[in-house]
């Protein structure tokens, strides 16, 4: 079983919809967590931390749920500028981040 | 605005050669990292470096070794380049208290091994 695990898409919708990812990890330690962006031939940057509480920015809001070891990202009225891969992002303290293989979203007119 | 500058863009290898990638980070980083990118196998951590001359495996360090001698720069080395290692290359730095997420990507060295 893979350590972090993500649904590679694509997701293809429409300019305005609502999409929501999941990504499911491995290790109950785990203490930090993330969404990463990563557009087209291009490095990964980060897009929004991930906390017990949940959190919002802007379009995009992020859920953890540790009972069931699970990070989940929506974004709201999606942009043509949101297509792009999305990276989970799970941290075990120290140094350590494991990526997930990221979901592929594709927004179209 | 942070930068992380890798060498190279694209280099294309042949089987056995040496083969170097270098990596500066401009924001004073104490963590630098290295990661390699396949389709299907996200990134993968082949070392990271916490301090001048210090080094950590990760995942993936089979093949590969590292060079920290100055803060700024940490080198990938590949002493014996094979076509498994054709990949993304990543250099990553961050600062240090572990965990806090925000990694900062160099644009990537793509090296093709034949």
């Amino acid at each position: 079983r893979k350590e972090v695990e993500q649904d590679p898409g694509p997701f293809n919708v429409p300019e305005g919809a609502t999409v929501a990812f999941n990504c499911t990890y491995s290790n109950s330690a785990s203490q930090s967590f993330f969404w990463y962006r990563q557009d087209c031939r291009k490095e990964p940057k980060l897009l929004m931390s991930v906390y017990s509480s949940g959190n919002e920015d802007g379009r995009f809001t992020a859920q953890l749920n540790r009972a069931s070891q699970y990070i989940s990202l929506l974004i709201r009225d999606s942009k043509l500028s949101d297509s792009a891969t999305y990276l989970c992002v799970v941290g075990e303290g120290g140094n350590k981040l494991t990526f997930g293989t990221g979901t592929q979203l594709k927004v179209e007119l | 605005d942070v930068k992380v500058t890798q060498s190279s863009r694209y280099l294309v290898k042949r089987t056995g050669e040496k083969v170097f990638l270098e990596c500066v980070q401009d924001m004073d980083h104490e963590n630098m990292f290295w990661y390699r990118q396949d389709p299907g196998l996200g990134l993968r951590l082949i070392y990271f470096s916490y301090d001048v001359k210090m080094k950590e495996k990760g995942d993936i360090p089979e093949g590969y070794s590292v060079s920290r001698e100055k803060k700024e720069r940490f080198s990938l080395i590949l002493e014996s380049a094979s076509t498994n290692q054709t990949s993304m290359y990543l250099c990553a730095s961050s600062t240090p208290g572990g965990g806090t997420g925000e990694l900062f990507f160099g644009e990537g060295s793509r090296l093709t091994v034949l």
